[in-house]
């Protein structure tokens, strides 16, 4: 069966880290997503990606980064971890259809 | 942009209905979403309307006045697992993502 997983679902890491989340789907989407979610908040979006190649800035995009090398991956970094950056953090994908698949989602917390 | 509002917490009884209520305002409409997360978990998709009117999939309906920028969820025959956030997100004209509200907490107790 087709799925989107994340990697790890727990992180702990100090301030001025650089961390990287992975997340991987076999649903053959070109659209891929990256949330975080904030008591509060909600969910929003930090970067998306239509496609091998494309990415984009979300609402909150500021110390993220994202790259698409493949249809499958889209890796998200954190340049140098902050303490505001302590969330929890969804990847999502979508095909041509209306709905998003979400991953199971990553804990960070950043000492 | 968009803004979106829901109510923050519900409470409500095991086998009633309760009504999860969703006002937007949007440049533009293109399509408005119910998602359903249990805690610790990953949000999972439970309706889309684009067009005004009453969606109905089981015990769970979507609503949707484009006009009024309203929507609703009604949940039916309420079952003790049906206790979850529930999350609106509008999509504007021109966007292919949409924004989430803040989700509405539904405590079902016996």
């Amino acid at each position: 069966d087709a799925e989107i997983t994340q990697s790890p679902r727990h992180k702990i890491t100090e301030t001025g880290r650089q961390v990287t989340l992975a997340c991987h789907q076999t649903w053959n989407h070109n659209n891929m997503f990256w949330y975080r979610q904030d008591l509060g908040h909600g969910l929003r979006l930090i970067h998306y990606s239509y496609g091998v190649h494309d990415t984009n800035k979300g609402e909150v995009s500021d110390g993220y980064s994202v790259s698409r090398s493949n249809t499958e991956d889209l890796p998200l970094t954190l340049e140098s971890a902050a303490s505001s950056q302590t969330s929890v953090y969804f990847c999502a994908s979508s095909g041509t259809g209306d709905g998003y698949t979400f991953g199971s989602g990553t804990r960070l917390t950043v000492v | 942009g968009q803004n979106i509002d829901q109510p923050t917490e519900m409470t409500a009884t095991e086998g009633a209905i309760v009504q999860i209520n969703c006002t937007y305002q949007t440049s533009g409409f293109n399509g408005l979403f119910w998602y359903q997360q249990h805690a610790g978990e990953a949000p999972t998709f439970l309706s889309y309307n684009v067009l005004d009117g009453l969606e109905e999939k089981g015990r769970f309906s979507s609503f949707l006045s484009r006009s009024k920028g309203y929507s609703y969820l009604l949940l039916k025959e309420l079952q003790m697992k049906d206790s979850a956030s529930y999350l609106c997100a509008v999509r504007g004209r021109g966007s292919y993502i949409p924004t989430f509200g803040r989700g509405t907490s539904l405590i079902v107790h016996p």
